[in-house]
């Protein structure tokens, strides 16, 4: 039972241009929401959280949008560079303390185009 | 720069042989680590969260004797894949929380390929 969707494998854009990466939830009792980004032979770097009493939360060129009403969260980069071509996972759990387990999706590949 | 390190990157065995990895905080002391397993094209699941000074708490379907969990210090985690077989070829990645901080995301070692004969 997949509680964490990312049901688009992969998303190429063109430089310059907006990325906006979907992630979907089942489970009510989550929380605290995070995105991962991760390159080949490396381990996933924290790009952004969310906490469910926000809505929004900004970052530089990275932005999550949470809608609890629709367990959809979503995570904007404008401008997208190449740089940003990786794998980004979502990820959540039902709290936020420092031994919160975490519930990770697929992933997606994200392809900037120069 | 990387807050845990991850050791070894690779390994290749035969299979009925054991093999460890560690995960080393850096700089911080990790009173919780994680240890998550990846299959090609899925999701990190999570197999056990390890605690200093105590006994794993495994997920459900994970076995404790096949993956033994050795959290000997705040900085140091380790995980033994015993009597591997083809079947546990996979990507094994660690992670750690800063102790006593609430609110602060996972960082994660560079992960183990481990690939079984």
């Amino acid at each position: 039972d997949q509680q964490v969707k990312q049901n688009s494998p992969s998303l190429s854009v063109q430089e310059g241009r907006i990325s906006i990466l979907n992630c979907d939830y089942t489970n009510s009792m989550f929380d605290y929401f995070l995105w991962y980004k991760k390159y080949p032979a490396e381990g996933p770097t924290f790009l952004i959280s969310i906490s469910s009493i926000k809505d929004k939360n900004e970052d530089g060129r990275f932005t999550v949008f949470l809608n609890k009403s629709a367990k959809h969260l979503s995570l904007h980069i404008v401008p997208s560079q190449p740089g940003d071509s990786a794998v980004y996972f979502c990820a959540a759990s039902v709290n936020t303390g420092a031994n919160s387990k975490l519930t990770f999706g697929k992933g997606i590949t994200l392809s900037v185009r120069p | 720069g990387a807050v845990v390190s991850q050791h070894p990157s690779w390994v290749i065995c035969k299979s009925g042989t054991s093999v460890k990895i560690e995960c080393r905080s850096l700089d911080f002391q990790a009173t919780t680590m994680f240890w998550y397993r990846q299959f090609p094209k899925q999701s990190l699941m999570l197999m056990a969260t390890s605690n200093e000074g105590s006994k794993a708490t495994y997920e459900q379907g994970v076995e404790k004797d096949k993956f033994l969990i050795n959290h000997a210090s705040l900085t140091l985690s380790t995980l033994t894949v015993t009597s591997a077989h083809p079947e546990d070829s996979s990507f094994y990645i660690c992670s750690a929380t800063l102790r006593l901080a609430s609110n602060q995301p996972q960082h994660f070692g560079d992960g183990t390929r481990l690939s079984i004969l």
